[in-house]
């Protein structure tokens, strides 16, 4: 299978706790980016990364939460201090792009945090 | 930053009956897709329409970009064409290469 992978696919964790996830994008896409959604809701961006650099990170990326993209290939998020309103799903996508122009985003199936 | 409406927020439907769901943004767009969601939450590809129309097979989506409007046509609609179907755009000329801002989804139900 050569689309985008995450791991793990659940996690359940008590509060307080740290967790972090994984995402192996399409190999040879050098975007890289996470989103989070909430039930009922679409999914909101957090951050991208084009290569190994973090170009943003939005608002919603509290100091709590730090991604990484240490060779340009796959990524982690992690999430220290857990709380309950981090309960979501944690979605990956990758692209192709080419300075500002960017193309069709490729998701993986996402991981499910619970925060007991 | 850019705002995204979906329309209807829910629909219903007997299977083989046709729909439209439509979708509307507040600025220029460089980027416009269109995802199934399926019951495990993965986002499925359905279309990359930043202008004109494609078809693929009972599904066709049209964008008219200048008056900032996306649509998606299913024709004869099966039982497995339920879920929710989303918008995504990417905003003209902002900072944030690439990022996309989801609408808030149409939930389709196909009976039998």
């Amino acid at each position: 299978d050569t689309g985008v992978s995450q791991d793990p696919r659940h996690k359940i964790t008590k509060r307080g706790q740290n967790v972090t996830f994984r995402c192996d994008p399409i190999s040879e896409h050098n975007r890289l980016y996470w989103y989070r959604q909430t039930l009922g809701q679409g999914p909101e961006f957090l951050t991208y990364f084009q290569n190994e650099a973090q170009l943003e990170k939005s608002r919603l990326l509290s100091d709590r939460f730090s991604a990484e993209r240490p060779k340009g290939s796959f990524s982690t998020l992690e999430i220290q201090r857990t709380e309950q309103g981090d309960s979501a799903m944690y979605l990956c996508a990758s692209s192709l792009a080419w300075q500002r122009s960017s193309y069709e985003q490729y998701f993986g199936p996402g991981t499910r945090l619970t925060v007991t | 930053g850019i705002q995204v409406e979906q329309s209807p927020p829910d629909l219903i439907l007997q299977e083989g009956a046709n729909s439209t769901l439509r979708c509307n943004f507040s600025d220029s767009v460089n980027n416009l897709q269109w995802f199934h969601q399926n019951p495990w939450g993965q986002l499925i590809n359905l279309f990359y329409i930043p202008s004109g129309t494609k078809q693929n097979g009972r599904l066709s989506a049209t964008t008219v970009a200048t008056e900032r409007y996306s649509l998606l046509y299913i024709s004869s609609s099966q039982t497995t064409d339920s879920g929710v179907y989303f918008c995504a755009v990417e905003q003209d000329g902002g900072t944030s290469y690439g990022k996309l801002t989801f609408g808030q989804g149409t939930i389709l139900t196909v009976h039998p």
